[in-house]
């Protein structure tokens, strides 16, 4: 099944303690990216990547780092969380936005409720 | 800058009837995509419907339509015969550019009754 994961799905931790969020999709997809959502905000983009070794920030990247090893995985980093970073993280993936043009949605993961202490 | 306006945080609908959300958007980019998302409680995000900004052809996927009047700049969700399961957050969001960024509007929730 085509698919994107992220684990954990529910995370309770405090402010400071280093965690990360793995993504990983089985698509072959070479766009992959990170969002936050709040309430009454949306969704936001934190970080991209347009294939492996290749990342960007995006609209609220402080606070956060990822890196693109490998094609499939796509992990969000928070090196000292804070409580303003308590939000629900999606991870999602797409084709090469260069190369399919039209349509091109993107897939999310099912999500990460992170909770700073 | 790219925005996507999403005036109604909350619709009530009854079951079997038409609902329209709204959806405007401003971008100064003459190539643009248009997508609708549902989030239903369990949290995912569902993709329905997309409209590109050359189409000529409103969108259409089974109960969804979009309707699109790119002289207003609107990107208005249609759903017909309204069912208990299509209650759920609604986003409408905009891709710009040569990269895949999707900005998102602030969502309506949508609560279908019986």
């Amino acid at each position: 099944e085509a698919q994107v994961t992220q684990n954990p799905r529910y995370l309770i931790t405090v402010t400071g303690k280093k965690l990360t969020v793995t993504c990983s999709q089985n698509m072959n997809h070479e766009y992959m990216s990170w969002y936050r959502q709040d309430p009454g905000l949306g969704l936001r983009q934190i970080y991209y990547s347009m294939n492996v070794e290749v990342t960007d920030k995006g609209d609220v990247p402080e606070g956060y780092k990822v890196s693109r090893k490998e094609k499939r995985n796509f992990p969000l980093i928070l090196e000292s969380p804070s409580p303003n970073q308590t939000s629900l993280y999606f991870c999602a993936s797409s084709l090469n936005p260069w190369v399919q043009v039209t349509r091109n949605e993107q897939f999310f993961g099912p999500g990460t409720r992170l909770t700073v202490l | 800058a790219q925005k996507i306006t999403q005036t109604q945080p909350g619709m009530f609908v009854q079951e079997k009837e038409a609902v329209t959300l709204d959806c405007t958007y401003d971008t100064s980019d003459p190539s643009y995509g248009l997508f609708w998302y549902k989030q239903p409680s369990s949290g995912e995000m569902i993709f329905l419907i997309y409209q590109g900004s050359y189409d000529q052809q409103n969108a259409t996927e089974g109960r969804y339509s979009l309707n699109f009047q790119k002289a207003r700049k609107s990107a208005n969700l249609v759903i017909s015969a309204s069912q208990l399961g299509d209650s759920a957050m609604y986003f409408c969001a905009m891709r710009t550019g040569g990269g895949n960024k999707l900005t998102f509007g602030t969502g309506t929730q949508l609560k279908v009754e019986l």
